[in-house]
This record gives C-alpha cells, structure tokens and sequence, in this order.
C-alpha cells in the first residue's frame, strides 16, 4: 500500500506571500494529482503530473520521482486561495480510479 | 459537456435503514470511482467502476456495495446504517481510454447524516 504524507498540515499566509505545499509517497507510482477542496466539499483537480513540472495561472507543480516527492507552489496568493489541497496517488497495484489520499493541507490566505 | 452529477446532494438517515446514492459520468467516461470522507479518516478509497466491472474494492465492510449500468452511470449503496457511515460520499470519474494516468473529474458529493 502507498502511504502519502503531506505537510503543513496548516498553513497561514498573507495576500501576496509565496507559498509551498510538499507530499511525500512511499512506492513508485505512474501519476500524482494536486486536488484543491473548498468549503462545502466540491473537489477540483489541479494537476495530474508524471514528471517534471507543470503550470497554470499561479499555481505551480513539481515532481520528483527518484526522490518520491512533490510540492505544489501558489505565487501572489490571494485570499480566494484559500482551500484545502490534497495530495494523491494511485494505491500500488491498484488501478488510476484507486487513489490513496494525504490527508490535507488547510491553506487560509488573509487580505 | 455536463460535468459529474451526484444525487442527493443532502441525506439524513436513521440507523439500520439503507441508502442508495447515485453518480452520473461525465459523457464519454467509463471509470467511475467512489470515496468516503470523513473528518477524522480523510479521503478513502471505496470502489472503482470499468466498464460495468468492479475493478478495486477499498477496505471497507460488505455493506457497502455498487454498481455500474451500460450507461456508465453508477450507483453505491449502504446497507444496515451505523452512525460512523455520517460522510461526504464523492464520485470521481475519468475516461480511461488508454489504461494510463488519467485526471479525475469529482462530484459535488452527498453528504449523509446517519441519526
């Protein structure tokens, strides 16, 4: 079984300020997906990166694979920012649909 | 197109009843996967969905069971209610054309209430 660790677990940050979110896998995996949770539960997904780096708008995402690791980085943030972001990967031996969660990080973003 | 569909959105049951939740895809996608959240467990894994196939099964009891029509639209359902079943139940779907990595595409969930 995968396990995902995430850290922090909770984070405070003022508008404007960079912020970085890690997670750390413990086997190989194909893919790794940053999830964004906002109030009320609707899950977005943000990424799904296999290596390398990816972007969109403020958001930034990296991938480690030698290392297990990847961090999830938010220039300029701003208070709609603020969500929970979740870390996940496929559960080993499972399928793409068979996903093992970190457990979270709470990001509040203030004006 | 039409993004996933989940329904109910609220539920409020008592214990020992029996709950039926239902997912509709995204068009064109045919892997329907389930999850559990709960704040003091997170994000679980409940079960996955191909084809009209059940593909994975989390560990959760028999209880939980589902299925999936030739529509690719998918259905779970709990039977004999315990309070600790209380969760945001989340269908996630994908298309699952070549077998590799896919984006999971999320529901708005039902959140159920077990008295």
């Amino acid at each position: 079984k995968n396990e995902v660790e995430q850290s922090p677990q909770n984070l405070t940050a003022q508008e404007g300020e960079f912020i970085t979110i890690n997670c750390s896998y413990s086997v190989g995996i194909s893919a790794l997906h940053w999830l964004q949770q906002h109030p009320g539960g609707g899950i977005v997904s943000l990424f799904m990166l296999s290596s390398g780096k990816k972007k969109h708008g403020r958001l930034i995402a990296t991938i480690n694979i030698q290392e297990k690791h990847s961090s999830l980085h938010i220039t300029a943030s701003h208070p709609r920012d603020s969500a929970v972001y979740i870390c996940a990967v496929p559960n080993y031996g499972g399928s793409q649909g068979n996903l093992i969660f970190g457990k979270g990080t709470k990001l509040s973003v203030k004006p | 197109k039409a993004g996933v569909t989940q329904t109910p959105r609220y539920l409020i049951k008592t214990r020992g009843q029996q709950v039926t939740l239902s997912c509709s895809p995204i068009s064109g996608h045919r892997s329907v996967s389930w999850y559990q959240q709960t704040p003091g467990q997170g994000l679980q894994f409940l079960f996955e969905y191909f084809s009209e196939t059940q593909r994975n099964k989390g560990n959760f009891p028999g209880r939980f069971s589902g299925r999936q029509f030739s529509n690719s639209r998918s259905e779970m359902n709990v039977s004999t209610l315990e309070l600790g079943d209380s969760a945001l139940y989340l269908c996630a779907s994908s298309p699952q054309l070549a077998g590799g990595p896919d984006t999971q595409y999320f529901g708005p969930g039902t959140r159920l209430t077990v008295l």
